[in-house]
């Protein structure tokens, strides 16, 4: 059974400060990552994915992995009353059976004006 | 580039009956995956489809089924349904099954209710 596990928060940061989220997986053979943002009544929206272990910055993302630890965060730096959302992470399994992403089930960011 | 396309959004059956869902992949996407979205379970897996065929599937009751067609295009059915089968229903597109790393793009949903 793959899992991923995320703080369900609310994870409350104040304007400009930096946010950081964390997952924690379950599966060895996991290779790819990905961070989704979800609005209320919206879908997830893909923002970040990561196959190598370090970081990977895109604007004021970064995704960081450690597969020897089975950890990955995402930060969000300069953090804006609109990145305030529930965020995913995802993580695919690669090989025979592969079955999806498995995704946590999100992060509820609120980031205070 | 259109997005992913679902239709209908909204849907509101009888217990008992049956739904079919459909999916429009980003076009040159080739992959098509449903997942079911609920406040207690999360996003769960439903099933995978590559190339018109079924690659992988979730822990779900035989009631839920899928296809792919010869465009990419899916639909998912739902049949003999059950007041616990109210959720959100997302498709996602990508190029590549799941399995090989690809990213895959969401659609917008199709909230079912079942009463």
């Amino acid at each position: 059974q793959k899992e991923v596990e995320q703080n369900s928060g609310p994870l409350s940061v104040p304007e400009g400060a930096i946010a950081s989220l964390n997952c924690t997986y379950s599966d060895r053979g996991s290779q790819s990552f990905f961070w989704y943002r979800q609005y209320s009544g919206k879908s997830p929206e893909l923002i970040m994915f990561i196959y190598s272990n370090g970081d990977k910055e895109d604007g004021r993302f970064t995704a960081q992995l450690n597969k020897a630890s089975q950890y990955v965060s995402l930060l969000i730096r300069d953090s804006q009353p609109s990145d305030s959302a529930t965020y995913l992470c995802a993580v695919a399994y690669s090989g025979g059976g592969a079955d999806g992403l498995t995704f946590g089930k999100g992060t509820h960011l609120i980031i205070q004006p | 580039k259109a997005g992913v396309t679902q239709t209908p959004r909204y849907l509101i059956k009888t217990r008992g009956q049956q739904v079919t869902l459909s999916c429009s992949p980003i076009s040159g996407h080739r992959s098509v995956s449903w997942y079911q979205q609920t406040p207690g379970q999360g996003l769960q897996f439903l099933f995978e489809y590559f190339s018109e065929t079924q690659r992988n599937k979730g822990n779900f009751p035989g009631r839920f089924s899928g296809r792919q067609f010869s465009n990419s295009r899916s639909e998912m059915n739902v049949s003999t349904l059950e007041l616990g089968d109210s959720a959100l229903y997302l498709c996602a597109s990508s190029l590549g099954p799941a399995g090989g790393g690809y990213e895959q793009y969401f659609g917008p949903g199709t909230r079912l209710t079942v009463t």
